[in-house]
């Protein structure tokens, strides 16, 4: 069955420190990839997605995330986080065409001012 | 403005007495699902729907229903609910064009099962 695992469950940065959230998943075939965040009491956004094309993609908020096909992973990036960025960070897998997401188990990001 | 709304945000209730979460988004989506929260866990898959009296299991469907009798609307019901279904639900929407698209996500019901 397809899965999606996320290495890091919590982690805490001071401010202007560099992120890198790990998410690797488990399908052979094609794959679109999202990473959505989660305020503090708000609900999922999209932080970016990877349909096809270049690997690198960027999304709101200086966020970025490489897909590398050969490791199955698609890690998210930022060079230097602000306390706002303090929130849940899920990556999610929809395999083929469906409208199934399926999530990694998320990590929450707490960024010391 | 386009989104997905759900009601209520907060429920608290008790065991056995049966609720309705509504949901309902208005981009004319033939996709809808609903998503437990838990932590640790992630979002997991409860029921989802291609369109129109097209329902579907998910990951977890055991202890809810739902029905889809309207594109826009897909309300998730609880017959008989226990505490360990205590959870966030998410609902969400997308559409079914020839390629993948992106979900949207209500802004999620806080149910507690006492």
């Amino acid at each position: 069955a397809q899965s999606v695992s996320q290495h890091n469950h919590h982690v805490i940065l001071s401010e202007a420190a560099s992120l890198e959230l790990g998410c690797n998943y488990s399908y052979g075939g094609t794959v679109n990839l999202f990473w959505y965040v989660q305020y503090p009491g708000q609900h999922l956004q999209l932080l970016l997605k990877y349909f096809s094309g270049d690997p690198l993609v960027k999304g709101i908020k200086g966020f970025e995330a490489e897909f590398i096909k050969s490791k199955f992973s698609f890690n998210l990036r930022k060079p230097s986080v602000q306390w706002s960025d303090t929130a849940e960070y899920f990556c999610a897998v929809n395999v083929g065409n469906t409208g199934k997401l399926i999530f990694g188990q998320g990590t929450t990001l707490q960024v010391k001012p | 403005e386009a989104q997905v709304t759900q009601n209520p945000r907060y429920l608290i209730t008790v065991t056995g007495k049966k609720l309705t979460v509504t949901c309902s988004q208005n981009m004319n989506h033939e996709y809808m699902s609903w998503y437990r929260q838990d932590p640790g866990l992630g979002l997991r898959q409860i029921y989802y729907s291609m369109n129109v009296e097209v329902t579907d299991k998910g990951d977890v469907p055991e202890g809810y229903k739902v029905s889809r009798k309207e594109k826009r609307n897909f309300p998730l019901i609880l017959e008989s609910p226990s505490p360990n279904q205590t959870s966030l639900y998410f609902c969400a929407s997308r559409a079914l064009r020839g390629g993948a698209d992106t979900q949207y996500f209500g802004p999620g019901t806080r149910l507690t099962v006492l």
